[in-house]
Parts: structure tokens; sequence; C-alpha cells
């Protein structure tokens, strides 16, 4: 069982640049996340998605667009990076009960230059 | 406002003892859950330990329990005898009921554990 699985794992990005973190879970999850970490910090919600179709915004969009074609799939789309985004992203999904924990990637680690 | 705050950046506990690490949360959602995740070095999140709003009883898992303070809004992660493989950074998560499954996180503790 792959759980949720994130590609790539690490990234060099140069400012301007674009990219498509990927992210593929197995477990038939409903509710998808993705989260940046920034060094030192907690991680904060980018997007989510709460079935196929359905996505919306967390608490630090702006630069970032996703997409939700299928449950398994939710791709992060990075458009013209800036080195603001320099982090670890990680993508999470939970079966979509309160009291379930929230399963993780392994995370990416993007760097802008 | 915080939703989560830890308030201790870093904290250093001698193998074989007991360490607290502390978290409290605000919400006016009476329906929500309190997660601890560890983020070791190599970067991946390992849920420890949940604990409902409605639980009456503390939760543990192994050597992880959860002080659960309801009326003081804290949410404290009880390490039992640490081990040399505690040594992390520690987040507490909170989910509320109407948060379509998002979770909130502190700041972070990073544990430090002496031989």
């Amino acid at each position: 069982n792959a759980g949720v699985t994130q590609t790539p794992k690490f990234r060099i990005l140069k400012i301007g640049q674009s990219m498509t973190l990927q992210c593929t879970q197995d477990m038939n999850h409903n509710y998808m996340y993705w989260y940046r970490q920034d060094p030192g910090m907690g991680l904060k919600l980018i997007y989510y998605s709460v079935g196929a179709g359905i996505t919306d915004k967390g608490e630090v969009p702006n630069g970032y667009n996703v997409s939700r074609s299928t449950t398994e799939d939710f791709p992060l789309r990075l458009e013209l990076a800036a080195p603001s985004q320099t982090s670890v992203y990680f993508c999470a999904s939970i079966v979509g009960r309160l009291n379930t924990e929230a399963f993780f990637g392994q995370g990416t680690r993007l760097t802008v230059v | 406002a915080q939703k989560i705050t830890q308030t201790q950046p870093g904290m250093f506990v001698q193998e074989k003892e007991a360490v607290t690490l502390d978290c409290t949360y605000d919400t006016s959602d009476p329906s929500y859950g309190l997660f601890w995740y560890k983020q070791p070095s190599s970067g991946e999140m390992i849920f420890l330990i949940y604990q409902g709003s409605y639980d009456q009883q503390n939760a543990t898992e192994g050597r992880y329990s959860l002080n659960f303070q309801k009326a003081r809004k804290s949410a404290n992660l009880v390490i039992s005898a640490s081990q040399l493989g505690d040594s992390a950074m520690y987040f507490c998560a909170m989910r509320e009921g109407n948060s379509y499954g998002k979770l909130t996180f502190g700041q972070g503790t990073i544990l430090t554990v002496h031989p």
C-alpha cells in the first residue's frame, strides 16, 4: 500500500519558471490537501479538495493553482516561481471523518533561485 | 489570532526521563480534534496521537499520552521514558468540525534527547 506519493522529492527552479508538483493517493480518500512548510515553521494550507472537481483556497494560495480531475490525483501548479516559494511542500489526504489522521506524502523540497 | 500555540521553541530531556510539550488552542467550534505529529530530521510527518473534543478520557498511544484540559484549551503531549530516537520536531495541530478536514498547525517544538 503506497499511501500518498509525491514527486519530485527535490527540485531547483529559476525565478519565473513554472512546475507541477505531483500527488497521488491510493486509499480512495475524498479529501486532499497541499501544505507548505517554511524553515523552522509549522505547515500552512495552500489548497484543498473535498472530491473530484472540487477545490478551494487555503491560507496561502497566491502563486499556486490546483486541479482535481480524479479521486487519486491532486497536482499543485506553481506559475512564475519566486524566491518566496522556496519551501517544503506536503500533500496529505484523509478519509473524511473528523477523528482520522491525515496521511502525508514524503514532501517536495523546492528551492527557487 | 493564532489558533494553535506552541510556546516552547526547543526542549531538552535526558534519556529515559519524561517530557511534556505544550500546546494551547483557540476555537469556538464545539466539535474539534487535536493531533500531534512528529517530524524527524528526514522530514516526514508521523502521526502520534489524537484527542477529540468530546472524548472523556485522555488519549494514550504507547509512550505518548495527551494531557487534555478542555477548560484551559490545552492539549499537552507527554512522552514517557524518552529515547534518543525521539529527538525531532513535534507539531500540535487542530481540525475543527466545520473545516472540511483542514489542519491548523502550531509552530513546532524541537525536542533533543540527551544520552
